[in-house]
C-alpha cells in the first residue's frame, strides 16, 4: 500500500493551460514537501507546507496543504514548457520517532508549446 | 558550493560482483539517506542515517549495506550484486530529521547484467 497517492500519474497539457496535481495519504504528517524532478537529475525541492490549511505561492505555482494534514495540492497556472517535469510529494509522518521521508510515485507532466 | 555529490554517474556491473556507491555532502547535514528509483515505483527508501555512527534501515534494505563514520559520507555497498539492484540511486540529505527537506545528488545509474 502507497503511503503517499499522487493522481494523475500523467498530464499533458497545452501552454498557457491551468492544472492541479494532488497527493493523498491516510496517514497524518507532520510536514509535506513538493519537489521537481527533470530527466537524469535528482529532484529539486520546491516547497514545504508545515500546518494544516497553509497556502504557499511560488510565482505561477500555488500549494495548498489540507486542513488535517493528510492531503496536498499544486496548482500551476499559465503553464510553461519549463515546467515539464516529474512532480513528487513527500512526508514526514507525524509522531515520535519519524525519521523516513515517504515519497508518493509522482505526476509527470508534459507541457507542449 | 557542491552540495550532495555522488560517484559514479554510471556504473555496470556482473551478477555477484560487489561495489560502493560513493556520496559526500559538505552542508554539515546530519541526515543523509540512499533512495533507489524504478519505473512505476517512485523512490524507495534504502537506508538512512541520522548523524555519524547511526543507521538505520529504511524499506528496502536488503543487499545493501551502509555506515556513517563521518558527517559528510554516506556510502552504500553493494554486496552481491543481483539484477533486481539495476535502478537509478539517489543520495540525499537534511539538515536534520526534524527539518526533512532533502537534498539530493545528480543519481548514479548502475545496470546489473
Amino acid at each position: 500500500t502507497q503511503l503517499l497517492e499522487q493522481s494523475p500519474q500523467f498530464l499533458s497539457i497545452q501552454e498557457g493551460e491551468n492544472l492541479t496535481v494532488y497527493c493523498n495519504s491516510s496517514s497524518v504528517f507532520s510536514s509535506l514537501q513538493w519537489y521537481r524532478q527533470e530527466p537524469g537529475e535528482g529532484p529539486v525541492l520546491l516547497v514545504t507546507v508545515v500546518t494544516g490549511g497553509e497556502v504557499k505561492k511560488l510565482k505561477r505555482l500555488t500549494f495548498q496543504f489540507g486542513d488535517a494534514r493528510k492531503d496536498s495540492s499544486l496548482h500551476i497556472t499559465a503553464a510553461q514548457p519549463g515546467d515539464t517535469g516529474l512532480y513528487l510529494c513527500a512526508g514526514n509522518l507525524s509522531g515520535a520517532g519519524s525519521y523516513q521521508l515517504t515519497f508518493g510515485k509522482g505526476t509527470k507532466l508534459s507541457v507542449i508549446p | 558550493n557542491a552540495g550532495v555529490t555522488q560517484t559514479p554517474k554510471f556504473q555496470v556491473l556482473k551478477t555477484g560482483q560487489s561495489m560502493t556507491l560513493q556520496c559526500a555532502q559538505d552542508m554539515n547535514h546530519e541526515y543523509m539517506s540512499w533512495y533507489r528509483q524504478d519505473p512505476g515505483m517512485g523512490l524507495r527508501l534504502i537506508h538512512y542515517s541520522v548523524g555519524a555512527g547511526i543507521t538505520d534501515q529504511g524499506e528496502v534494505p536488503n543487499g545493501y549495506n551502509v555506515s556513517r563514520s563521518t558527517t559528510e559520507d554516506f556510502p552504500l555497498r553493494l554486496l552481491s550484486a543481483a539484477p533486481s539492484q539495476t535502478s537509478v540511486y539517489f543520495c540525499a540529505s537534511s539538515y536534520s530529521y526534524r527539518e526533512p527537506e532533502a537534498f539530493f545528488g545528480q543519481g548514479t545509474r548502475l545496470t546489473v547484467v
